[in-house]
């Protein structure tokens, strides 16, 4: 079965640190999302992207982040300077279309952000 | 806006007795409905959606979900749990009306199956 493969699994950073987490999502989907979960928090909307653009984000998603899809395969987020606040576990989805009948989205296992 | 409560943090049942997870939601249009489940140190993984027809709708590993316009609920139901149910469970709900492919997520309920 397909799958959204996101890397690293875990990083740690130090603060004021620029970060790229990366994720390569499904072949033949055309949207892609990222999300963030807070230790012990609800998982949280940040960005969703299409057609090499953003098409929604939330307020969390302020200037110190950026999505970018460098090439035809992987689908990056930025962290320009991270804060302690960023330590979450990041995930990364993508899914077929956005039209009646879709299954949802595809989700990554994460990647487990830890800033010091 | 579009919002999602569960309103239990966690739900305690015996292994081969039925469960529900229950979930309620709020759009302002007709409402895409979903489940997720995550184990430890892994993603959200699908387990079933109600798009639109029938309102109970059967998913992975024999869970099963029940839309309930009138009471705006979405509750997740096991007959029989196993230990190996244990995890965490998110509902999530799109809005078909927004214009976005945006889910918003609840806080998650904890399910421990004993024993």
């Amino acid at each position: 079965e397909p799958e959204v493969t996101q890397t690293p699994s875990h990083q740690v950073t130090q603060m004021g640190q620029e970060v790229i987490l990366r994720c390569v999502p499904i072949s033949n989907h055309l949207y892609f999302y990222w999300y963030r979960q807070i230790l012990g928090q609800k998982v949280e909307f940040l960005v969703s992207f299409y057609n090499n653009e953003i098409s929604e984000k939330s307020e969390i998603f302020d200037d110190q982040f950026s999505v970018e899809r460098p090439d035809g395969s992987n689908f990056t987020l930025k962290i320009r300077s991270t804060k302690l606040e960023d330590s979450a576990m990041y995930f990364c989805a993508s899914s077929e279309g956005f039209a009646t009948g879709d299954s949802g989205y595809t989700f990554g296992s994460g990647t487990r952000l830890t800033v010091v | 806006a579009q919002s999602v409560a569960q309103p239990e943090d966690q739900v305690n049942v015996a292994e081969g007795n039925p469960l529900t997870v229950k979930c309620t939601y709020s759009v302002s249009g007709n409402p895409y409905l979903f489940w997720y489940v995550q184990y430890p140190n892994r993603g959200l993984q699908f387990l079933l959606k109600y798009i639109t027809g029938d309102n109970l709708v059967k998913g992975s590993y024999g869970f099963e979900a029940e839309f309930n316009k009138s009471q705006t609920s979405f509750h997740l139901k096991k007959p029989s749990a196993l230990v190996s149910d244990s995890a965490l469970y998110f509902c999530a709900v799109r809005d078909v009306n927004s214009g976005y492919s945006t889910l918003t997520f609840g806080k998650g309920t904890m399910l421990l199956v004993s024993p």
